[in-house]
């Protein structure tokens, strides 16, 4: 069975600042998924980044950057220079393929940006 | 705006009433997922489709039921409805290339009183 903890439930922070959001995954799927969404609070489920298990390059794209690490099922999150517009609940996500490729969230970190 | 529509936005209805949801995926993507995310159990997999045949079920009810249909819309039937019933139900839609990312429609609020 696939799992996914978010250990971290509320982050507050000054605007500016930079945040990293913890995953740890589990699961027994050789290739699989990684996701992190966000819900902003008007309520829909957006998009952010995907990693594959089977590339474990760590990427920057503009503000957001990752942190994929097999040896210890994690997959970190990082915003740096935070904005009020990055509150919301970031969800982290793990899924298999085909039949498997179903999304199994964590329970979500609500992230509050201070201007 | 995630190319994935889903109508209505927000559903009120008693305890006992049967609602219908329905879910139009990204041109192309031929899976649909529907989820629910309430308060308690957070965002939980209900059940998936693949070009209209069912491919996946997870902690879906009995009383719950979806279809696939030939124009790959999607639709979600909640029976006998309960109070705890009430969430937020989103369709995802998915091409299920290498790529594997989930869309998610707007999401529908059900509320049961």
């Amino acid at each position: 069975a696939q799992k996914v903890t978010q250990a971290q439930t509320e982050i507050s922070v000054v605007e500016k600042e930079d945040v990293t959001l913890d995953c740890v995954y589990e699961t027994r799927d050789t290739t699989y998924y990684l996701f992190w969404y966000k819900q902003p609070p008007s309520g829909e489920l957006v998009f952010l980044i995907r990693r594959n298990s089977f590339d474990e390059q760590n990427e920057i794209s503009g503000r957001y950057s990752w942190n994929f690490q097999k040896s210890t099922s994690s997959f970190n999150f990082t915003i740096t220079a935070s904005q009020v517009v990055d509150s919301a609940v970031y969800f982290c996500a793990l899924s298999g393929t085909g039949a498997n490729s179903k999304l199994t969230f964590g329970k979500g970190i609500t992230l509050s940006v201070r201007p | 705006d995630s190319g994935v529509t889903q109508t209505p936005k927000h559903l009120i209805t008693a305890t006992g009433q049967r609602v219908t949801l329905r879910c139009s995926p990204r041109s192309g993507d031929l899976s649909v997922y529907w989820y629910q995310q309430s308060l308690d159990q957070g965002l939980q997999f209900l059940i998936q489709y693949y070009n209209g045949e069912e491919r996946a079920k997870g902690n879906i009810l009995e009383r719950f039921s979806a279809q696939q249909f030939p124009d790959l819309h999607s639709e979600l039937n909640l029976s006998s409805l309960e109070l705890g019933d009430s969430a937020l139900y989103f369709c995802a839609s998915s091409v299920e290339s290498v790529r594997n990312e989930q869309f998610f429609g707007p999401g529908t609020r059900l509320t049961v009183l």
